[in-house]
């Protein structure tokens, strides 16, 4: 089992959609959690940081993450297709020795206009 | 802030040649990432430095990689007798301790071995 598992994709769907991405992990010592978006052929560029149970918002993003159950969502809502990339979770043990990231699969998302 | 920068940004080689990347962090940066990705999965944790100081490496590290970053700024990733299985997007990151440790990635160097 892989410390961290990704809802497969891809995922279509239509302009002004609400969207749910979800990783789960098993990794109990995981305290950061992060979302990033990915271009094809770019660099992962971060969307959201958290490290306390609850939800963040940022825009037409929120960030949902529940320590106890270990699962971490992102919501898009009113999705655009400037939305459509790869979007992955990542998390670290620690922000000192343990702080390299974990990645999940990453999910492909298209949104249609 | 000009950002991770990478060079270069695309490689390809022939199987058993050597590789060097290059990985210029964001300025004061003091910690420096290097992950792999290859198509369809997440990166995956390479190796990382303290300033100058590699402080861990990752099992995927076989002896035929070298990581260096001699005076605490950028980083070179060396592949040594390059094989098939090495075609990859390698990607740099670098964080500032201190600040949640949030890592900022470059836009990757993908190394096509023939």
């Amino acid at each position: 089992q892989k410390e961290v598992e990704q809802d497969p994709g891809p995922l279509s769907v239509p302009e002004g959609a609400i969207v749910s991405l979800n990783c789960t992990y098993s990794n109990s010592a995981f305290q950061y959690f992060m979302w990033y978006r990915q271009y094809s052929r770019k660099g992962p560029e971060l969307l959201m940081y958290t490290y306390s149970s609850g939800n963040k918002e940022d825009g037409r993003f929120t960030s949902q993450l529940n320590k106890a159950s270990q699962y971490v969502s992102l919501l898009i809502r009113d999705s655009q297709p400037s939305d459509s990339a790869t979007y992955l979770c990542a998390m670290s043990a620690g922000t000192g020795a343990n702080s390299k990231l974990t990645f999940g699969k990453g999910i492909t998302l298209s949104v249609r206009p | 802030d000009t950002g991770v920068s990478q060079d270069p940004r695309h490689k390809i080689t022939k199987r058993g040649q050597n590789v060097t990347f290059r990985c210029d962090p964001i300025s004061e940066h003091n910690r420096l990432y290097w992950y792999r990705q290859t198509l369809g999965q997440g990166p995956e944790f390479l190796t990382y430095f303290q300033n100058e100081a590699q402080l861990e490496k990752s099992r995927l590290l076989s002896d035929r990689f070298s990581a260096e970053r001699p005076k605490g700024s950028f980083s070179t990733l060396e592949i040594q007798r390059t094989e098939q299985g090495d075609s990859a997007m390698y990607l740099c990151a670098s964080s500032l301790t201190g600040v949640g440790n949030i890592q900022y990635f470059g836009a990757g160097t993908r190394l096509s071995v023939l």
